[in-house]
């Protein structure tokens, strides 16, 4: 089945440094990825679009220089978070489309975040 | 934005009971999928049911969908202490490659 990576699954870092995420498609070519965020005891909340050789699509509210998004091949995409502040502590959910005629969305497994 | 909400917000039930939790939705859909998940991971997903579907079975799990009421349901059977989880519910929109919008979560707990 298809299979989306994430790494780091964990990451804790010090607050005003920048921290980048990895999402993967294993084995289907992604020309679109989303990336969601989730707050303890929340639902996940789309942030952006990450569409492949092009630049991001952000949802409202979703500071674009602050989370930066690069979709550099059809099978990555990559979140960092500038200037990393607690409140940018959450869990960051990517998935990917696959664009092989399913466009079925298949979910990593996620990123816990923690700034200190 | 959330596209609807799920309730109940949460419910606790003991181990062979059933659990039923609701999802409602505001747009026209092209499928609505169910995921679980437990805390603090990934999601796993469960079941997808297609806007001319009524009703469908996987296991222990049954969804039902009523498009004019925009509705869906999960019935969890003969819940299992494992089946402890929160539940969320997902549309996508037709003709659209926008990504999945989730509802806002029932959290289960089965108490064994």
């Amino acid at each position: 089945g298809a299979v989306v990576s994430q790494h780091p699954s964990w990451v804790i870092c010090k607050s005003g440094t920048s921290v980048k995420i990895e999402c993967r498609s294993l084995d289907f070519q992604a020309t679109t990825m989303f990336w969601y965020r989730q707050f303890p005891k929340q639902s996940l909340m789309l942030m952006a679009t990450s569409n492949e050789g092009s630049k991001a699509t952000y949802e409202q509210g979703v500071e674009k220089d602050k989370f930066l998004i690069n979709h550099a091949s059809l099978t990555l995409s990559t979140l960092t978070v500038t200037s990393a502040h607690p409140e940018d502590s959450s869990f960051y959910i990517c998935s990917a489309r696959d664009s092989g005629g399913t466009y079925e969305q298949y979910f990593g497994p996620g990123t816990r975040l923690t700034v200190t | 934005s959330q596209q609807g909400e799920e309730d109940p917000q949460a419910l606790s039930i003991q181990e062979g009971e059933n659990a039923t939790m609701n999802c409602s939705y505001k747009t026209s859909i092209n499928n609505l999928q169910w995921y679980r998940q437990n805390s603090g991971r990934g999601l796993v997903h469960l079941i997808l049911i297609r806007s001319n579907e009524r009703e469908k079975h996987s296991g222990r799990l049954r969804v039902t969908l009523d498009t004019s009421k925009k509705s869906s349901s999960l019935l969890i059977t003969a819940s299992r202490a494992a089946d402890t989880a929160s539940y969320f519910c997902a549309t996508a929109i037709p003709k659209s490659r926008r990504a999945l919008t989730f509802g806002s979560g029932t959290r289960l707990q089965v108490q064994p």
